[in-house]
């Protein structure tokens, strides 16, 4: 049972225009989530993360929200760049001290179209 | 510090061999996660230590996979004996407590 999903394997945007991930999870003791991109031949880097206290934290071009009533969280990026075509994973972290183990989502391919 | 560092980057066995994956988390992480790659399944968490010790390994798919952090420096994923199904691409990961983990670049394994 996947704790962690994203429904779009793939999404086409305009440079210059917003770029909308989305990602829903099923358990709602998760309280932290992040975002990580990967490039081809690359081990995924992290790109940002919001604790489960707060609904909205950014970073440059990069805003992740937090929904928790619906269970869902989106990552934006505005303006888009041809850099940023990469694969883009959520992840979330259980509650409870000790508990380090991160779920990851299966993975939204961005392309940004020059 | 170098970050995460996997070896070897590429391997390609035949069916029936024994495969070892080794790991050197950045230093002064706690927590040490081995992920498998697939188109089907993402990235699929197998085993997951902390300051040294197993704590879940039912990603683990068989008795095939084993895995072991003898230190704080040094993890191994062995596949014994390995089969076509497993090639996957396969990460090692590292983290310090809640905060973000960091991943090595992976080692791409292909049994033929």
């Amino acid at each position: 049972d996947q704790q962690v999903k994203q429904n779009s394997p793939s999404l086409s945007v305009q440079e210059g225009r917003i770029s909308i991930l989305n990602c829903d999870y099923t358990n709602s003791m998760f309280d932290y989530f992040l975002w990580y991109k990967k490039y081809p031949a690359e081990g995924p880097t992290f790109l940002i993360s919001i604790s489960s206290i707060k609904d909205k934290n950014e970073d440059g071009r990069f805003t992740v929200f937090l929904n928790k009533s619906a269970k869902h969280l989106s990552l934006h990026i505005v303006p888009s760049q041809p850099g940023d075509s990469a694969v883009y994973f959520c992840a979330a972290n259980p509650p409870g001290a000790g508990s380090y183990q991160l779920t990851f989502g299966k993975g939204t391919k961005l392309s940004v179209i020059p | 510090d170098a970050g995460v560092i996997q070896s070897p980057r590429h391997e390609v066995t035949e069916m029936g061999q024994e495969v070892t994956l080794r790991c050197k988390p950045i230093s002064g992480h706690n927590s040490l996660f081995w992920y498998r790659q697939t188109m089907m399944r993402g990235l699929e968490l197998l085993i997951y230590f902390n300051n040294n010790v197993p704590i879940d390994d039912s990603g683990m798919p068989e008795d095939r996979f084993s895995a072991k952090m003898p230190n704080a420096s040094f993890s191994t994923l062995k596949i014994q004996p390995s089969e076509p199904r497993d090639s996957a691409v396969y990460f090692c990961a590292s983290r310090l407590m809640a905060r973000e983990a960091f991943f090595g670049q992976g080692t791409r394994l292909t049994v033929v």
